[in-house]
């Protein structure tokens, strides 16, 4: 069972471009909802969030999650080629101590 | 701080022998975990510790082994290597569970086996 899956897989788009990449969930004791960027090697933190509604920002970067729907984007504004990477999804069940990763979208970002 | 450390980066083996990985934080956190990486699966969590002397499974532990002896220390053991098993590997610790947002991954150990 698919208990977290991202879309879409992949994306090629243009510096200056906006993305908005998707993560769906389902879990039966969701704790968190996380979003790292992996380039060449481990993955980075980008956000974390609990609440839903409550958009988190970080320069052109933002994310946003919805509890009800079981969804969370995350919005990369005025692309630049430094943003392609695989953006990962991942979700915290429990008491925190598993967590489930999506597949990844695959972000390229072209001059 | 070296933050986490994974030795070794690249490792190839025949199937049927056997090997353990390497993991090490030195910022004294009680959180370790062992995932790996494949195409079109994403991260999955194969073993966890809460801290020294506990450990649990993951999503797909078979095959693999671990414990915890140290805070520092969280070694991966392949008992006997299968080609399924080829993929990279990340190790990643936090301060505790829960403290997920300060999660720190390990560079990665990438293995091959034939």
């Amino acid at each position: 069972e698919d208990k977290v899956v991202q879309s879409p897989l992949s994306l090629v788009v243009h510096e200056g471009d906006t993305v908005t990449l998707n993560c769906s969930y389902e879990v039966t004791n969701f704790r968190s909802l996380l979003w790292y960027k992996q380039e060449k090697k481990a993955p980075t933190f980008l956000f974390m969030l609990t609440s839903s509604g409550i958009e988190k920002k970080s320069g052109r970067l933002s994310s946003i999650l919805d509890k009800k729907e079981l969804f969370s984007i995350l919005n990369i504004t005025a692309t630049q080629t430094g943003d392609s990477a695989i953006y990962l999804c991942a979700v915290e069940e429990g008491t925190g101590n598993q967590f489930y990763f999506g597949t990844g979208t695959s972000l390229t970002v072209i001059p | 701080n070296a933050g986490v450390t994974q030795t070794p980066k690249f490792q190839v083996l025949k199937t049927g022998q056997s090997m353990t990985l390497q993991c090490a934080q030195d910022m004294n956190h009680e959180y370790m975990s062992w995932y790996r990486q494949d195409p079109g699966m994403g991260l999955r969590l194969i073993h966890y510790s809460v801290g020294a002397g506990i450990t649990d499974q993951g999503e797909v532990p078979n095959g693999y082994n671990v414990s915890r002896s140290t805070t520092e220390d969280f070694p991966l053991r392949l008992l006997s290597a299968a080609p399924s098993q080829t993929s990279v590997y990340f190790c990643a610790s936090s301060y505790e569970a829960g403290r997920i947002d300060t999660q720190y991954f390990g560079p990665g150990t990438r293995l091959t086996v034939l």
